[in-house]
């Protein structure tokens, strides 16, 4: 069995201040995370991924994420937010070679000036 | 660029009028994907290509079809269109082993009439 939360549906933060989308997740595998991000109508953008390498993970545009498997969490976060910051954000959990996905339900960010 | 191509961008149905939508890599990627997502709501899982090996979610209506004739191309077919099958096709490519991440094509925005 798989799942994954993400505990805030939207988030709302200043323009300058940092971000903190929070993910959770349980997995009979080994699984392997990402966070995707996706802004209107637009296909999905690989942020950053965790593969059993190291737990602190950096991706682009200056997001971060930190594996902590005592916890299941896989929270993303960025030091200073950006306007082009605004857009959705999944995590999504992969079982590995058993081809399991599951996606968290989403975090809208929103970046206010 | 390598990259995932997803034609029509915008695709008006009548209802009960069959559609084909269509998705091609240049990423000889060996697993293909096909996901529904309708307002503000999660990527949905419809199926995957291992290669030529054919993978449908559980919850998958008949209605919806795919066909993968090469490495390259891969279509969702919906034989009748409700309008409740009005959302975003998204198609996804990975390779089978490695970290599994997930390269998305634009979306097919999907209006049924």
């Amino acid at each position: 069995a798989q799942s994954v939360t993400q505990l805030d549906s939207h988030v709302s933060v200043s323009e300058g201040t940092p971000v903190l989308l929070r993910c959770n997740y349980s997995s009979s595998y080994s699984p392997s995370l990402f966070w995707y991000v996706q802004h209107p109508n637009k296909g999905l953008q690989l942020l950053l991924k965790y593969t059993s390498a190291a737990t602190l993970v950096k991706g682009i545009n200056g997001f971060e994420a930190e594996f902590k498997k005592s916890e299941t969490s896989f929270h993303l976060t960025k030091p200073s937010a950006h306007m082009s910051d605004a857009a959705e954000y999944f995590c999504v959990v992969h079982s590995g070679g058993y081809q399991k996905v599951t996606f968290g339900t989403g975090t809208k960010l929103q970046v206010i000036p | 660029d390598a990259m995932v191509i997803q034609n029509p961008r915008y695709q008006v149905t009548q209802f009960g009028k069959p559609v084909t939508l269509s998705c091609s890599q240049t990423l000889n990627h060996n697993v293909m994907y096909w996901y529904q997502q309708k307002s503000s709501q999660a990527p949905k899982l419809l199926f995957h290509y291992y290669d030529k090996d054919f993978n449908n979610e559980a919850d998958t209506p008949d209605n919806f079809q795919s066909r993968r004739p090469n490495t390259s191309f891969c279509f969702l077919d919906i034989r009748s269109p409700g309008l409740g099958d009005a959302a975003m096709y998204l198609c996804a490519t990975s390779m089978q082993t490695g970290s599994y991440e997930q390269y998305f094509g634009p979306g097919t925005r999907l209006t049924v009439t």
